[in-house]
């Protein structure tokens, strides 16, 4: 398995208050992604980043943020919570294998947002 | 529209083939097909891809047809251990993936 941690696995906060969610990797690998997962909606990106600062916008990026100061550590910030952001999350890395990126992922954390 | 189109749902028997199928009749040239599967509360693991050619592995063997407009993803044996979510998923050269909703596969002992 890929070494892929996420912390915490689960978090209940308040609409309103900030919340940070860390991925932590130990495979060196270049390109890290967080996702949102939902009911009906299968997965879907909210930020990647393809090196340490380096960082884009994915399919539902809107009131989150992210980092990357170190090539280990990917973290997404909700900057004020709020209940649709109630998720569960999930990081993943990638290392390019024949030409493309396969993504592997971490256990998730989830979020509820009351 | 980048996403891919699976059947909702499937049924198989322990110990039976199953053949899951795909669409992507909007596929690009360099796009590659990814399959990847979620069991519940875990994450997806990644189960197989290829651009042209079938491709085995020790999981499962993917199917891709000759104009790549469908692929169809085969588990020669299924266990009840391979019951989950499978995902197929168009991946473009800068890696965009979009996740579907995937067809969810029922393993009946």
């Amino acid at each position: 398995d890929a070494g892929i941690t996420q912390s915490p696995r689960h978090k209940v906060t308040e609409t309103g208050t900030p919340v940070t969610l860390r991925c932590h990797q130990t495979e060196n690998h270049r390109y890290m992604y967080w996702y949102r997962q939902d009911p009906g909606h299968g997965l879907r990106l909210i930020h990647y980043s393809y090196g340490v600062k380096d960082t884009d916008k994915g399919e539902v990026s809107d009131g989150y943020s992210v980092s990357r100061s170190k090539t280990e550590d990917f973290l997404l910030t909700l900057e004020s919570a709020t209940s649709s952001q109630t998720s569960v999350y999930f990081c993943a890395i990638a290392d390019r294998v024949s030409g493309t990126d396969t993504q592997y992922f971490g256990p998730g954390t989830r979020l509820t947002v009351l | 529209d980048a996403k891919t189109t699976q059947p909702n749902s499937m049924e198989s028997n322990e110990e039976e083939p199953v053949h899951l199928p795909c669409n992507h009749s909007t596929i690009s040239g360099t796009d590659y097909i990814h399959w990847y599967r979620q069991l519940p509360s875990q994450g997806p693991e990644y189960v197989i891809h290829g651009l042209t050619s079938n491709v085995n592995n020790r999981m499962a063997s993917l199917a891709i047809a000759e104009d790549r407009k469908s692929s169809t993803l085969i588990l020669h044996r299924a266990t009840l251990r391979d019951a989950a979510v499978y995902y197929c998923i168009r991946t473009a050269r800068n890696n965009d993936m979009r996740f579907g909703a995937g067809t969810r596969l029922t393993v009946k002992p």
